[in-house]
């Protein structure tokens, strides 16, 4: 069992759509990362959380400790939304950071 | 600022040949990585450096070499590239360990 899952693997959705990205971990983390790769292949950071909620535009991070499971919403999806959203978790314990294996959404016009 | 950079975007190699990717910073990171992606699975460390003069193993390390003499730059050498070694390499830098990285536009590698 992978310590760091996410589904959907694959996600198509149309304009304007709520969309939800779920992740869950297995591990002790210190903190949890949601990456996003864009179709050229870049990656950036979109969010750092260790409790709570965060939200940045129409980009919205949630976190349960207690359940070991992380959300990431997009509300009023659009074509450039379209990418790989990544989760990934860092131990605090020396240790490097885990990623899940990625989950890809396309946003039709 | 730049923030990471890779060299060179693309690259075809033949088996059995060596090659060096470079990977640049300009944010005074401590902490560098090398990673490799391939199709279907997620980000895979290969190694990484936590200051200048310091490299450690990731979780693929074999094939692969590196070397950090000045903290901006993490050096990466495959020595005799492998056709397993087909992948999409990509470098990150972060302040401190379990901070938000920040990855350089990566390095497209095929080996025939």
């Amino acid at each position: 069992k992978n310590e760091v899952e996410q589904s959907p693997q694959n996600l198509t959705a149309q304009e304007g759509e709520f969309i939800t990205i779920n992740c869950s971990y297995s591990v002790g983390i210190s903190a949890l990362h949601w990456l996003q790769q864009h179709p050229g292949g870049g990656i950036v950071s979109l969010f750092m959380l260790s409790s709570g909620k965060k939200k940045h535009g129409r980009l919205i991070a949630t976190i349960n400790i207690q359940e070991k499971h992380s959300s990431l919403h997009i509300t009023a999806s659009h074509p450039r939304d379209s990418a790989v959203y990544i989760c990934a978790v860092s131990r605090g314990d020396g240790q490097n950071f885990v990623f899940g294996p990625g989950t890809r959404l396309s946003v039709l016009p | 600022n730049a923030g990471v950079t890779q060299t060179p975007k693309f690259r075809v190699l033949k088996t059995g040949q060596s090659m060096t990717l470079l990977c640049a910073q300009d944010m005074n990171h401590e902490y560098m990585y090398w990673y490799r992606q391939d199709p279907g699975m997620g980000l895979r460390l290969i190694h990484y450096s936590v200051g200048e003069g310091t490299t450690a193993k990731g979780e693929v390390p074999d094939g692969y070499n590196v070397s950090r003499l000045k903290k901006q730059n993490f050096l990466l050498g495959l020595e005799s590239a492998a056709p397993s070694q087909t992948s999409v390499y990509f470098c990150a830098s972060s302040y401190e360990r379990d901070l938000a990285q920040f990855f350089g536009p990566g390095t497209r590698l095929t080996v025939l």
